[in-house]
């Protein structure tokens, strides 16, 4: 069966610093991934996807993230946090079968610290 | 243009009232989704569109009732909640439900209390 595993469900950074949210997904068929963002009391906004194009994707607000299929992997980074980057952060893969269903990951909460 | 718009942003009803939850996209999307969000949890999908038919109940319970009257348009009628339906109800369009058009944009949810 299918799944997202997001190792962290709390991460916390000071600004500036790299931040690196981790996400494992399994799937027999090749995937279609993606990174969704939440602020409090808003709903998903998407971050980047990878749909078997470039392996390195580049999202919004300076975030990428990079699909490496021999580690099943697709770890969202950003070089510098920003105190605005603090959010609740999905990591998706489409289900098999053409259905249009997402898996989500369990969420990582992003602090930033002053 | 990415927008999904949902009304009401909020929402108080009683476990005896019907109310309904409305979302408009004009992406020209063909497909529609309805989710359920806890706290701190992941959003749930609850039923999927794809052109204008249901195709997809997550084995809803009937007090929830979908419709969607066109292709622009997403409705979810509620009836008889419980308390424990209290959550933020997101809708969410997209291209087509198959493959690599199956991407997903959010509206900004609608938050539901039911007393």
């Amino acid at each position: 069966a299918q799944s997202v595993t997001q190792l962290g469900s709390h991460v916390s950074v000071s600004e500036g610093a790299l931040v690196l949210l981790r996400c494992n997904y399994s799937s027999s068929v090749p995937p279609y991934l993606f990174w969704y963002v939440q602020y409090p009391n808003q709903g998903l906004q998407l971050l980047l996807k990878y749909t078997s194009a470039a392996t390195l994707v580049k999202g919004i607000n300076g975030f990428e993230a990079e699909f490496k299929k021999s580690e099943t992997s697709f770890h969202l980074t950003k070089p510098s946090a920003h105190m605005s980057d603090a959010a609740e952060y999905f990591c998706a893969v489409s289900a098999e079968g053409n259905t249009g269903k997402l898996i989500f990951g369990q969420g990582t909460t992003l602090q930033v610290k002053p | 243009d990415t927008e999904v718009t949902q009304t009401p942003k909020h929402l108080v009803m009683g476990m005896t009232n019907k109310k309904s939850l409305k979302c408009e996209q004009h992406m020209g999307h063909r497909a529609m989704y309805w989710y359920k969000q806890k706290a701190k949890k992941p959003p749930e999908l609850m039923f999927v569109y794809s052109y204008e038919k249901l195709s997809i109940n997550e084995s809803v319970p009937s007090r929830f009732s979908p419709e969607c009257p066109n292709s622009s348009l997403l409705n979810l009628h509620l009836h008889a909640l419980q308390p424990e339906d209290s959550a933020l109800y997101l809708c969410a369009s997209s291209q087509d439900p198959r493959g690599p058009k199956n991407i997903q944009y959010f509206g900004a949810g609608t938050r539901l209390s039911v007393l």
